[in-house]
């Protein structure tokens, strides 16, 4: 069974930083990884998605790798600004359509 | 404007009275989910359908139903809700094959 792990699970870091999320999955049989912000009580916002067989994404100041043999992608956020202050989620599309999450990394930017 | 709706957005109930919460996408995706979302628990699968009449549990099931007799709507049904079934609720939906997951907003559920 497919298992999502976010490291860490909260971050603080002061306004201006540059700041790397991770998430690693243990069956590499992946279809795409998903990664997306969630606002306190709020849905879940797509922001980047990347296919089986892609390497990266970009959006922006928001930058997705994902390296499927070693079952790791990180989310790269630059600059970062109060406003990205929310929760952020990797998701793993497996086959059969079933997405997997992981738990999270709650992320804090100090004005 | 693409997007998975949900209805309603907050709701209380009280134990053992059967609801519906009503979730519509208008992207023509044949692939439709229900997750909850618990505190330490993250987002659980409670339900799919990979088209039309074709639904199918997920990894927490129990206590709820569902329906796909079209295929913009995906309701969920709580025949007889209990407290634990307190849960922030969300739909989602995707073409097949996947090419990434769209959510609603949610619907915040209390059953008291």
């Amino acid at each position: 069974k497919q298992e999502v792990t976010q490291i860490p699970a909260a971050l603080s870091v002061p306004e201006g930083e540059n700041l790397v999320l991770n998430c690693s999955f243990t069956d590499s049989a992946i279809y795409n990884l998903q990664w997306f912000r969630q606002d306190p009580g709020k849905g879940l916002t797509s922001l980047l998605l990347i296919q089986s067989s892609q390497r990266e994404q970009t959006s922006g100041r928001l930058n997705a790798s994902l390296d499927k043999s070693s079952g790791r992608s990180t989310l790269y956020i630059a600059a970062s600004q109060p406003g990205d202050s929310a929760t952020y989620l990797c998701a793993v599309g497996n086959a059969g359509n079933m997405l997997t999450f992981g738990g999270g990394t709650r992320l804090m930017v100090k004005p | 404007e693409a997007q998975v709706t949900q209805n309603p957005r907050y709701l209380i109930t009280v134990t053992g009275k059967k609801l519906t919460v009503t979730c519509s996408q208008n992207m023509n995706h044949e692939y439709m989910s229900w997750y909850r979302q618990d505190p330490g628990l993250g987002l659980r699968q409670i339900y799919y359908s990979m088209n039309v009449e074709v639904t199918d549990k997920g990894d927490v099931p129990e206590g709820y139903k569902v329906s796909r007799k079209e295929k913009r709507n995906f309701p969920l049904i709580l025949e007889s809700p209990s407290p634990n079934q307190t849960s922030l609720y969300f739909c989602a939906s995707s073409s097949l094959p996947n090419y990434g997951y769209t959510f609603g907003s949610g619907t915040r559920l209390t059953v008291v």
